[in-house]
């Protein structure tokens, strides 16, 4: 089936690097969306991207989609302790006669004041 | 205040004695959805309802059940839990399937002994 990988797996960085997580699905996404999970939280979602290429901002947070469809990006400019949580890419499905919607596996930020 | 409510929010069980999650949304949500989560794995889609009465199974449905008899409200049963199914689950809906965020119920800590 559709699976959406993501990497690194875990990453700890200083206060004030940058965080980049990486989302690669295995079949092309008609939209993607990322989330944030606080430890101890639940997921929250942050945005959607649904063009080609496109970039959206967020304050320190970067997303892209990539051109064609199958991947995509969240970069984190100058982290803060704030940021710490997992971050998660999820879609919807492309597989015909079915309608679920996948979550990757998820990058957990630590980051160390 | 728009949200999704689960109950309970910790639970501890033993092997083969049913168990019902419930979950309920105010938003008028279409679609609703159960994940677990589990280290490492992500979040799993276990099942998934389109509207009233319909209901699809996600990537791991074995050992569950859904009803979607109200719009609102869409439970997770678990006929005869097993240690397995251990995790912490989630309830989520979204105005539909691939246009709009999903937003999260706080969680259930499940543990089966």
């Amino acid at each position: 089936g559709q699976q959406v990988m993501q990497i690194p797996q875990y990453q700890h960085v200083q206060e004030g690097e940058d965080f980049t997580t990486y989302c690669n699905s295995s079949t092309t996404l008609s939209n993607i969306q990322w989330y944030k999970q606080r430890p101890g939280g639940h997921p929250v979602f942050l945005i959607q991207l649904v063009k080609s290429g496109e970039v959206k901002k967020q304050k320190r947070l970067t997303f892209q989609f990539g051109e064609a469809k199958k991947n995509s990006s969240l970069h984190i400019t100058a982290t803060q302790t704030t940021d710490v949580g997992t971050y998660f890419c999820a879609g919807p499905t492309s597989t015909s006669g079915t309608y679920k919607y996948i979550f990757g596996t998820g990058t957990r930020l630590k980051v160390l004041a | 205040e728009a949200q999704v409510t689960q109950n309970p929010r910790y639970l501890i069980t033993v092997t083969g004695k049913k168990l019902t999650v419930t979950c309920s949304q105010n938003m008028n949500h279409e679609y609703m959805s159960w994940y677990r989560q589990d280290p490492g794995l992500g979040l799993r889609q276990i099942y998934y309802s389109m509207n009233v009465e319909v209901t699809d199974k996600g990537d791991v449905p074995e050992g569950y059940k859904v009803s979607r008899k109200e719009k609102r409200n869409f439970p997770l049963i678990l006929e005869s839990p097993s240690p397995n199914q251990t995790s912490l689950y989630f309830c989520a809906s979204s105005l539909d399937r691939v246009n709009y965020g999903y937003t999260f119920g706080s969680g259930t800590r499940l543990t089966v002994v």
